[in-house]
C-alpha cells in the first residue's frame, strides 16, 4: 500500500535559519506533489504543487524539489521566521483524474526567535 | 470572494445520535472532498463528489457513513448512530475541476465529539 513519511514529528530552528522538510513516499509513482501548511484549529492551505518532469520549484522563499529517483520531496524555508511556525503536509498525488490525495502526517516547524 | 465554510465549527453528540456536518464549497467550485483527522494522525481521504455523484467513496465506513452534495444547498456528511470513535476533526475541500494537479481549499473543519 501506499506509504508517506515525513521527517521527524518537529523540526526546531533558530530564526533567520532555512528549514529542510522531508517527505519519502513508497509504493507509488506519483505525477505531482503538493505541500499544504497547517496552523492549529485550521484547515491545511496549499502552497506549492511540483510535476514529476520538474526538478524545483520556487516561490518567495519556498522551494520545493522533486526526485521520483529517491521517491523524495524536500520543502526548504529560506531566511525562516516565527511565522512560519506550523504543520506542514505533503500530498503525493497520481496521474491525472486520479483523485483523491493521500496526506503525510505532517512535520511540526517550530522557528524560535 | 468566500473561502470553504463548514459548520457548524464545533459539534457535541451523544453515543446513538445523528451527526450532520456541512461544507460549501468555494464559489465556482464544483468538486468536494471530505477528510477525517485523528489527533497525531494525517488526513485521512473519506469521499469525493461532484454535484450531485459521489465519484469515490473508498475512504468512506461502509456502516453509518454517507455523503451527498446537491444540485442546490451544501454538501452534507451525514454520521448515523454515533460512537466514541467517530470523534475527530472533519474537513471539507473544493477545487474547481477534477485531477490530482489541482490544488485543494480546504475549510477550517467541524470539530466532533461523541459524549
Amino acid at each position: 500500500s501506499q506509504k508517506i513519511e515525513q521527517n521527524s514529528e518537529a523540526l526546531n530552528i533558530q530564526e533567520g535559519k532555512t528549514a529542510t522538510l522531508t517527505c519519502n513516499y513508497t509504493n507509488y509513482s506519483p505525477a505531482y506533489l503538493q505541500w499544504y501548511r497547517q496552523d492549529p484549529g485550521r484547515g491545511p492551505v496549499f502552497l506549492l504543487l511540483i510535476r514529476e518532469n520538474e526538478k524545483e520549484k520556487r516561490k518567495e522563499r519556498l522551494k520545493v524539489t522533486f526526485d521520483t529517483t529517491l521517491k523524495q520531496s524536500l520543502f526548504h524555508i529560506t531566511a525562516s521566521q516565527p511565522a512560519d511556525s506550523a504543520t506542514y503536509l505533503c500530498a503525493p498525488s497520481g496521474a491525472p483524474g486520479n483523485t483523491p490525495l493521500v496526506f503525510g502526517k505532517g512535520t511540526r516547524l517550530s522557528v524560535i526567535a | 470572494n468566500a473561502g470553504v465554510m463548514q459548520n457548524p465549527r464545533h459539534l457535541v453528540r451523544r453515543r446513538g445520535q445523528e451527526a450532520r456536518l456541512r461544507c460549501s464549497p468555494m464559489k465556482g467550485h464544483s468538486h468536494v472532498y471530505w477528510y477525517r483527522q485523528l489527533p497525531e494522525e494525517g488526513l485521512k481521504f473519506m469521499v469525493y463528489l461532484q454535484k450531485e455523484n459521489i465519484i469515490d467513496e473508498s475512504g468512506m465506513p461502509k456502516e453509518r457513513f454517507s455523503a451527498e452534495f446537491p444540485k442546490e444547498g451544501p454538501s452534507i456528511l451525514r454520521i448515523q448512530q454515533v460512537v466514541r470513535g467517530d470523534s475527530a476533526a472533519y474537513f471539507c475541500a473544493s477545487s474547481p475541476a477534477r485531477g490530482s494537479n489541482q490544488p485543494q481549499h480546504f475549510g477550517d473543519g467541524t470539530r466532533l465529539s461523541i459524549l
